[in-house]
This record gives C-alpha cells, sequence and structure tokens, in this order.
C-alpha cells in the first residue's frame, strides 16, 4: 500500500511569490491535514480536510489556504510569500475526520529567499 | 486546550545505554497520546499510542511508554539504545478520540554515541 506523497519535495522561492504543494494521502483515507514545522516554532496545524470540505483550521494568515479534491488528493496554496514561511510543510492522512491515527508524507521543504 | 511539554531539546546516550525520552502534557479530558519518531528529511512515523486500557504500551523499534495518570507523564523508554535510534522525537496529545486537534510537543533530539 503506497504511503502518502508529497510533491515537490524541495523548492527555492522568493518573497512575494506564491507556492502550491500538492499531496496524494494513502488509498482509502478521505482525510488530509497539513503541518508547518520550523525549528522556531515546532509543528504547527494548518487546517484539515474531509471530503473536500474544510473541517479544522490552524491559527495562520489567510494567506494560507488549500482545497481538496473528490479523489481526496489536497493542495494547500500560500501566496505573497515572506521569509518566514521557509520551512517543512508536512502532510497527514487518515480514514476520517477527527479520529483514527495521522499517517505523515515526508514533507516538501520550501525555501523562500 | 491540550498541550505537551517535552523535557530536554537534546538527549544523548550511549549505544546500548537505556533510552528515556520525557513528556508532560495536560488535558481536561481524558487523554489520547502519543510519540511519533522524524528521520532527518523524513515525515513522523508514529512509534506508538495510548488510548484507553493498559497503561504501558509497546512501539515498534523495542520501544514503549507508561502513561502515568497521576503524574499527568508519558515518558519513552528503550532498554537499549542502537544507533539507528538517533532521531527527533515528539510527542502527542489529543483531547480522546476526537484527534482533529493534535498538540504537538517541541521535539526531543536523541543522539546515540558509539
Amino acid at each position: 500500500k503506497a504511503g502518502v506523497t508529497q510533491t515537490p519535495r524541495y523548492l527555492i522561492k522568493t518573497r512575494g511569490q506564491q507556492v502550491t504543494l500538492s499531496c496524494s494521502p494513502i488509498s482509502g483515507h478521505r482525510s488530509v491535514s497539513w503541518y508547518q514545522q520550523t525549528p522556531g516554532q515546532g509543528l504547527q496545524f494548518l487546517f484539515e480536510y474531509f471530503s473536500e470540505t474544510q473541517r479544522n483550521k490552524g491559527n495562520f494568515p489567510g494567506r494560507f489556504s488549500g482545497r481538496q479534491f473528490s479523489n481526496s488528493r489536497s493542495e494547500m496554496n500560500v501566496s505573497t510569500l515572506e521569509l518566514g514561511d521557509s520551512a517543512l510543510y508536512l502532510c497527514a492522512s487518515r480514514m476520517a475526520a477527527n479520529t483514527g491515527e495521522l499517517f505523515f508524507g515526508e514533507g516538501s521543504r520550501l525555501t523562500v529567499l | 486546550a491540550q498541550s505537551v511539554t517535552q523535557l530536554g531539546s537534546h538527549v544523548s546516550v550511549s549505544e546500548g545505554a537505556l533510552v528515556l525520552l520525557r513528556c508532560n502534557y495536560s488535558s481536561s479530558v481524558p487523554p489520547y497520546l502519543f510519540w511519533y519518531v522524524q528521520y532527518p528529511n523524513q515525515g513522523l512515523q508514529l512509534l506508538l499510542k495510548y488510548t484507553t486500557g493498559a497503561t504501558l504500551v509497546k512501539g515498534i523499534n523495542g520501544f514503549e511508554a507508561e502513561f502515568k495518570k497521576s503524574e499527568t507523564s508519558f515518558h519513552l523508554t528503550k532498554p537499549s539504545a542502537h544507533m539507528s535510534d538517533a532521531a527527533e522525537y515528539f510527542c502527542a496529545v489529543t483531547p480522546g478520540r476526537n484527534n482533529n486537534d493534535m498538540r504537538f510537543g517541541a521535539g526531543t533530539r536523541l543522539t546515540v554515541k558509539p
């Protein structure tokens, strides 16, 4: 059974640009969550999607957005990038929202110059 | 809201020595507790979890943790460290079964010396 797949694994952007990250969950998993990991703030919850609907949202500005497609694949977008957005963005999937073990992908490492 | 505190951002042990990584939690409802491991440039992998029932939980790679309600702790142990255990370890808590609000600790980086 394939794991959670995140693309791209590494990317470099400049301030002011926007970025889109993709996450394909484990087959059969309908919930996808996104986390930001930085050395200073640790792991912070961004949002969770289930059945194409955002079910829960962390405390991030509106520049951070996401969506989920009918096949459960998810994308997150960050607009008007800032230096502080440099981080490892982790996607995690599970069978259903609100319950069950989270399975993490390897992450997308974003560097903002 | 629930939270976890991991005591010690860095722990160094010798190969073959006991590994003890400390985690204390705060939760207003009976918690579910988790330990995850992260190897360099990889995502998080679940080591073990406590939900209900037996308070001593065994996980993968020889790790175990004990839920102690009176001490609000969920420390991770392994009797004998191996070089391959070097990684970052995260403790996490959710408010019971409704774990759409998983809170992670700051992490503990484990170094294993030969």
